[in-house]
């Protein structure tokens, strides 16, 4: 199976920092990109799509590049409840199996 | 139900034996996923199911390893002849039109 690869951190920021995460992957073929969100010893939950134009929800803002292969994660204004890992999905297309990273893990401090 | 529910939600068993673990996808989610985590790594795939198709085995570990799903609705995954490499979060997720939720899954911790 194809793999999607991030830098597995953690990265430790302070309150109200910005913080950029990439994720490379290696299926051209893949349609469908998203950022996940896992709390420690929860299930991961959706945080965004990952739209070829961009796209921003708030604070957070994914970008994609087909021709590299490459999604990036912005979150700006860190917040404390913003500490998780965050994980890097990609598919094929709609309803084919999601292929996960292993994650980057953020620790926003007081 | 209103999301993805995964049954035991904590199983503890010895090794050698069998286990089966329940999915209850939401309703009207044609797709089906089980995942395996184990603690600290990330998601590894196990298998898919989509409708009428044949499933997707491809990531099962080993022929230990099998689900069933009926119709689209309730799913089971069975593990035979447990190991202790086996101990893990087994999450279960439904998706409909690209939309993916997941269960809270089973934490199988095997002795």
């Amino acid at each position: 199976r194809k793999e999607v690869e991030q830098d597995p951190g953690p990265f430790n920021v302070p309150e109200g920092a910005t913080v950029a995460f990439n994720c490379t992957y290696s299926n051209s073929a893949s349609q469908s990109f998203f950022w996940y969100r896992q709390d420690c010893r929860k299930e991961p939950k959706l945080l965004m799509s990952v739209y070829s134009s961009g796209n921003e929800d708030g604070r957070f803002t994914a970008q994609l590049n087909r021709a590299s292969q490459y999604i990036s994660l912005l979150i700006r204004d860190s917040k404390l409840s913003d500490s998780a890992t965050y994980l890097c999905v990609v598919s094929e297309r709609g309803n084919t199996p999601l292929v996960f990273g292993k994650g980057t893990r953020l620790s926003v401090i007081a | 139900g209103a999301g993805v529910s995964q049954s035991p939600s904590n199983k503890v068993t010895e090794k050698g034996k069998d286990v089966e673990l329940r999915c209850d996808p939401i309703s009207g989610h044609t797709a089906l996923y089980w995942y395996r985590q184990r603690l600290g790594q990330g998601l590894e795939f196990l298998i898919y199911f989509q409708g009428n198709s044949a499933p997707d085995k491809s990531g099962l570990p080993s022929d230990r390893f099998s689900a069933e799903r009926t119709g689209e609705s309730v799913s089971t995954l069975t593990i035979q002849r447990t190991q202790q490499e086996d101990s893990a979060v087994y999450l279960c997720a439904s998706s409909l039109n690209g939309q993916t939720f997941f269960g809270q899954g089973t934490r199988l911790t095997v002795v």
